[in-house]
């Protein structure tokens, strides 16, 4: 299987700890994408980080990319009840298609 | 409203009979994608389309055959070749890199949850 994997597959806080989320992938890639899922609905793009890029911030996300470990990490500064959801990452491999990963499963507890 | 719409949410159909689902979009985009998502799962390509009247088999494209004859519908056919049908289908689309070269940002319709009784 080409998809990507992502650890851990779940994960529990409390509201405003940290959470962090990382996945690997097995091409080498042109971008890597964080997306997140609402249960039952369609994907939301939260950011996207190139592959000449190191770490890039959006808001509470902060995501980092080593392309030389094929691997990327995405991170949630103090969580609030409304992050629970699942996040999914997509790396672009230079075919015009989004490989996507296994998925992690945020709840944040109030 | 900009956006993509997947009509209906929820679908049943009886085992051997093919079903069509809708995904229609108004961003002006030139690729659309369809994915299949399996409980806990993430997402499979199952076909794309860059532009057109053209499309690529994605990595699970056994069983489904699309078409694309307007740039803002790609509707996706579940045929009763398909195995194991039952799942939550999603589509996108994106803009075409001029090159074709690459993907960028990916906007998602709100699925499709097809069950086969």
């Amino acid at each position: 299987s080409q998809q990507g994997e992502e650890d851990p597959q779940a994960l529990s806080i409390q509201e405003g700890e940290n959470a962090t989320m990382n996945c690997s992938y097995k091409t080498s890639i042109n971008n890597l994408q964080w997306y997140r899922q609402n249960s039952g609905r369609g994907l939301v793009h939260l950011i996207l980080i190139r592959s000449n890029e190191r770490e890039k911030h959006s808001g509470r996300l902060r995501v980092t990319l080593d392309t030389s470990k094929k691997s990327s990490s995405l991170l949630i500064t103090a969580s609030r009840a409304a992050d629970t959801a699942s996040y999914f990452c997509a790396s672009e491999g230079g075919f015009q298609k989004l490989v996507f990963g296994t998925g992690t499963r945020l709840l944040v507890s109030p | 409203d900009g956006g993509i719409t997947q009509s209906p949410k929820y679908l049943f159909r009886k085992e051997g009979q093919n079903v069509t689902l809708s995904c229609e979009q108004n961003l002006n985009h030139d690729a659309m994608y369809w994915y299949r998502q399996d409980p806990g799962q993430g997402l499979r390509l199952i076909y794309y389309s860059q532009i057109v009247n053209d499309f690529q088999k994605g990595d699970i494209a056994e069983g489904y055959s699309v078409s694309r004859e307007k740039k803002e519908s790609f509707p996706l056919t579940v045929t009763s070749a398909q195995k194991n049908p039952t799942a939550f289908y999603l589509c996108a689309s994106s803009i075409r890199d001029s090159w074709g070269r690459r993907t960028d940002t990916q906007y998602f319709g709100p699925g499709t949850r097809l069950t086969v009784l």
